[in-house]
């Protein structure tokens, strides 16, 4: 069974960081590319960031670009996303997702609250 | 990276059928085949019930289904049922990846 893990969410001060974490199970995780999206309260999902199976390629939305970074262990079957001067913008449940196929998320974790 | 424009709220009797329509632009909806809906129930992690515009993941009931004409994309929900009540987005490859603001759908 697929499972998606997120971990490390909770309150910061703006301009602060956090690094949020997902551990994945039940796939083999190092032959898909992974996400990040997130969901401010009462409003609507977006994309933040994707990683490539091996890391050689990421991609982030504008508004995150410079101070947030997607990376990944393949050892350890498990995501980060590093978040850095943060805004209250920012404020969202985070969730990651297994991407497959081109903009396709076939599996959630439950997400993580980050306050700013 | 500009949102997809989706109605915020539609309904339906159960049985019937609701459309719901995702607008984005020659950027994303309208250059790429890579249209995914997916539907978040309060409090629950979004769950894929659509990709590349009209296929469905296994387990996921023939009622509903997609389709794209120029930067429009649409989800139909068939034979409406109770359980079908949620919040649905729509998704393109846009370079990145762009979501719709979300439609709640009321089943009556």
């Amino acid at each position: 069974e697929v499972q998606l893990v997120e971990s490390g969410g909770g309150l910061v001060q703006p301009g602060g960081s956090l690094r949020v974490s997902c551990e994945a199970s039940g796939f083999p995780f190092s032959s898909y590319w992974m996400s990040w999206v997130r969901q401010a309260p009462g409003k609507g999902l977006e994309w933040v960031a994707s990683i490539r199976e091996d890391e050689s390629e990421t991609n982030y939305v504008g508004s995150v670009k410079g101070r947030f970074t997607i990376a990944r262990d393949n050892a350890k079957n498990s995501l980060y996303l590093q978040m850095n001067s943060l805004r209250a913008e920012d404020s969202a449940t985070y969730y990651c997702a297994r991407a497959n196929g081109v903009a396709v998320y076939d599996y959630w974790g439950r997400g993580t609250l980050v306050t700013v | 990276q500009s949102a997809l424009t989706q109605p915020p709220s539609t309904s339906g009797s159960p049985g019937q059928s609701v459309t719901i329509s995702c607008t984005g632009s020659s950027s994303d909806v309208g250059s790429y085949n890579y249209v995914s809906w997916y539907q978040q129930h309060p409090g629950k992690a979004p769950k894929l019930m659509i990709y590349e515009v009209n296929k469905r993941p296994s387990g996921v009931p023939d009622r509903f289904s997609g389709s794209k004409s120029g930067n429009t994309a649409s989800l139909t929900v068939s034979g409406l049922q109770a359980e079908d009540e949620a919040d649905y987005y729509c998704s393109s490859y846009s370079g990145g990846n762009v979501f719709g603001g979300g439609t709640k759908l009321t089943v009556l």
